[in-house]
């Protein structure tokens, strides 16, 4: 356990179901991120919160939707899917806020395998 | 053309070999990660350096901010070490986390 907890780790979704993905830190950090992992693609910037307030959205479709409801809890809300877009959704956390040469790096959660079929 | 590259991109190596993982990049930077992602996906940070050298237990990481070139090296592989290593960099430029694709890295008993 890394201190950054993502629920489920395993998802299969329809094309017309709504979903959400959980990620938890208590580590006291103050950015979360949510990113993409394709099969054979480096990682993708989706979303980042700073102090609970979106700073960045990397144009990703609007059939997700984050939220962050506090500085300890950040879900991605999937709906309307497609199938390219299974795959691995990893959430990350920094004590540093984006922006800022950090010394501290960040920690990442374990990832939740999205399957839309 | 990525601004991190990975060398190689799947590396097989017998129990006990030293591993050398190689990441250039091509953009100012303030930071390198190397990160390693085990099969369930879990990414684990092992080493952030700006400079220099940095060890912990059989992994080394260098880096040489003049070639834009960076390192990772394990000393006596052991197939715990079975894993993709992930080479991202801060870019000073843009403010963001680049990653590269990753060195696959499988150890033989």
């Amino acid at each position: 356990e890394t201190g950054v907890t993502q629920t489920p780790r395993h998802l299969v979704m329809g094309m017309t179901n709504k979903k959400s993905l959980k990620c938890e830190q208590h580590l006291g950090h103050n950015a979360m991120y949510w990113y993409k992992q394709s099969a054979k693609k480096p990682l993708e910037l989706m979303f980042v919160y700073s102090l609970e307030e979106r700073v960045e959205n990397n144009s990703v479709p609007s059939r997700f939707s984050p939220e962050c409801p506090n500085s300890s809890h950040l879900f991605l809300h999937l709906h309307t899917l497609q199938p390219e877009d299974s795959a691995l959704y990893l959430c990350a956390s920094s004590q540093d806020l984006p922006g800022q040469w950090t010394n501290y790096g960040y920690t990442f959660g374990s990832g939740t395998r999205l399957t839309v079929v | 053309k990525n601004e991190v590259e990975q060398s190689p991109q799947n590396l097989t190596a017998q129990e006990g070999e030293f591993i050398t993982i190689n990441c250039s990049y091509s953009v100012g930077i303030s930071a390198l990660h190397w990160l390693q992602q085990h099969p369930g996906g879990g990414i684990v940070s092992l080493f952030m350096l700006s400079s220099g050298k940095k060890k912990h237990g059989r992994l080394i990481a260098t880096i040489n901010i003049q070639e834009k070139h960076s390192s990772l090296h394990i000393t006596a592989s052991h197939p715990r070490d079975s894993a993709v290593y992930i080479c991202a960099v801060f870019n000073f430029g843009n403010e963001k986390l680049t990653f590269g694709t990753g060195t696959r890295l499988t150890i033989i008993p």
